[in-house]
C-alpha cells in the first residue's frame, strides 16, 4: 500500500479482555516495528520484526503482550487480560532496509486503545 | 544507556517568528543516528531528517535547519518564519546503529504552537 495502515483506529475495551491490533506495512518493507505512545510521551519501542521473525522483543512490557508476523507482511499485536495501564496509542512503523540503526521509519496513524 | 532530552515541553510563537527546538542526547556508542520527527494533530509521525554521528555538517531544507554539535551532544532544530501549519509535536530520536540496535529512542517531544 501507499503507507502503513493500522486497524482499528480506535478500540475501547474492558479490563481483562483480549485485544488484537493490526498493522499492514508498506509493500516490500522487510522491517516492521511496534511502538507504544502514552499521553504526553514519546513513542516507546515494543518489538521489531525482520521478515517473519521477531528480531528484538525486548520492549514488550510483560507476557500479556505478543506480536506475530506470519507471512512477513501484516503484523498483529495481541494483548491479553488488558489493564487500564495498557491504554495508549499503539504505533506501527516499517522500513525497507536491513541496516536497522540507520532506518528511516514510516509510521502509521496508530491504534488508540482505551481500557475501561 | 541511551537517552534523549527535550527540555522544552511547550513553545508558543507568533507566525513568522523563528523558533529553535532543543535536543540533547546521550550515548556511549561512537556510531549513532539522530532523527527529528513531526507529529501533527492527525497523529502520524512524519520523518524530517536523519544525521549520522560522523557528519556534523549543519543542514538546511527550506525553512528548516538543523545544528548538530557533538561537543555538546546536541541536535537542535530551527524553523525560520514559522507558519500555522508548523504547529505540531516534534520529537528528537536516537538510534545506536553501530551496536546493531534496531530501534529508535525518542525524547518526550516539544509541542509547538504557532499563533496566527
Amino acid at each position: 500500500g501507499a503507507g502503513v495502515s493500522q486497524t482499528p483506529s480506535n478500540k475501547v475495551t474492558e479490563k481483562g479482555k483480549y485485544v488484537e491490533l493490526r498493522c499492514d506495512p508498506i509493500s516490500g518493507h522487510t522491517a516492521l516495528y511496534w511502538y507504544r505512545q502514552s499521553l504526553g510521551q514519546g513513542p516507546e519501542f515494543l518489538i521489531y520484526f525482520q521478515g517473519t521473525g521477531a528480531a528484538d522483543d525486548s520492549g514488550l512490557p510483560n507476557d500479556r503482550f505478543f506480536a506475530v508476523r506470519p507471512e512477513g507482511s501484516v503484523s498483529t499485536l495481541k494483548i491479553q487480560r488488558t489493564e487500564r495501564g495498557d491504554s495508549a496509542v499503539y504505533l506501527c512503523a516499517s522500513s525497507p532496509n536491513r541496516d536497522p540503526g540507520a532506518n528511516v521509519l514510516t509510521f502509521g496513524a496508530g491504534s488508540r486503545l482505551t481500557v475501561l | 544507556a541511551q537517552k534523549v532530552t527535550q527540555a522544552q515541553t511547550e513553545i508558543s510563537v507568533v507566525e513568522k517568528e523563528d523558533v529553535t527546538l532543543d535536543c540533547v542526547y546521550e550515548t556511549r556508542d561512537t556510531t549513532y543516528y539522530l532523527f527529528w520527527y513531526k507529529q501533527p494533530p492527525s497523529g502520524e509521525l512524519v520523518f524530517l531528517i536523519r544525521r549520522n554521528s560522523f557528519d556534523e555538517q549543519n543542514e538546511i531544507s527550506g525553512r528548516y535547519s538543523w545544528n548538530f554539535q557533538k561537543s555538546t551532544s546536541s541536535f537542535n532544530f530551527t524553523i525560520t518564519a514559522s507558519q500555522v501549519v508548523d504547529s505540531a509535536v516534534y520529537f528528537c530520536a536516537l538510534s545506536e546503529g553501530g551496536t546493531g540496535a534496531n530501534n529508535l529512542f525518542f525524547g518526550t517531544g516539544t509541542r509547538l504552537t504557532v499563533i496566527p
